[in-house]
């Protein structure tokens, strides 16, 4: 079974619109964290934003912010005011277990394509 | 300034020919990983250093082997590379201290296989 699932292959949204980019996860791990990264075609992987399996509130980071809902077991990236540099694919991932050391399980990805 | 660097960017050889990947970091991070990633797929990690301690993940081949020869830099070695070990390979870096620190990635080098 997957452990990060992406139901999004690819997204085309208008400039300046919102967008939600929907994660969920499985684990049976109590403590666990969950990232955000973007990739541009350019290949790098950028760090958008992190939500930890006991933090109460929801994560934000300027634009981005994260809808935790444990519960369900999903992590939706959420882009308010959608800018044409945002075109990229966004790669869910979840780190298990307490510890900082251990790999990150990555998600298929969503390819968003922001139009003028 | 870029803190975890991957070089080359680009690497071409040819099927058989043992190739290796760098990765530096001016971070001090204690942990060191590396991921492939084939065309249009997720990061898939294949191993990763704690301090000197290696952990290889159950089903990364014996092909690929890794070096740490000290806390900035860590190699890939691939001893026979084939054609389906084409892909980008991401080189990152975190620190142990908490499971809530990202882990921060070079640019990666495109390896591609003749």
């Amino acid at each position: 079974a997957q452990k990060i699932t992406q139901t999004q292959p690819g997204m085309f949204v208008q400039e300046k619109e919102a967008v939600t980019l929907d994660c969920t996860y499985d684990t049976s791990d109590q403590s666990y964290g969950l990232f955000w990264y973007k990739q541009p075609s350019s290949g790098e992987m950028i760090f958008l934003i992190y939500q930890g399996s006991y933090d109460e509130q929801n994560a934000t980071e300027g634009r981005y912010s994260l809808n935790f809902q444990k519960a369900r077991k999903s992590a939706n990236l959420v882009i308010s005011a959608s800018q044409l540099g945002d075109s990229a694919m966004y790669f869910c991932a979840m780190r298990e277990g307490g510890g900082g050391a251990d790999g990150l399980t990555f998600g298929k990805g969503t390819h968003l394509i922001i139009q003028p | 300034d870029a803190m975890v660097i991957q070089n080359p960017r680009y690497q071409v050889t040819q099927f058989g020919k043992p190739v290796t990947l760098s990765c530096s970091q001016t971070l001090n991070h204690n942990v060191m990983y590396w991921y492939q990633q084939k065309s249009s797929q997720a990061p898939k990690l294949l191993f990763h250093y704690y301090d000197k301690d290696f952990n290889n993940e159950a089903d990364t081949p014996d092909n690929f082997q890794s070096r740490r020869p000290n806390t900035s830099f860590c190699f890939l070695d691939i001893r026979s590379p084939g054609l389906g070990d084409a892909a980008m390979y991401l080189c990152a870096t975190s620190t142990r201290l908490n499971s809530n620190q990202p882990q921060h990635f070079g640019d990666g080098t495109r390896l591609s296989i003749l």
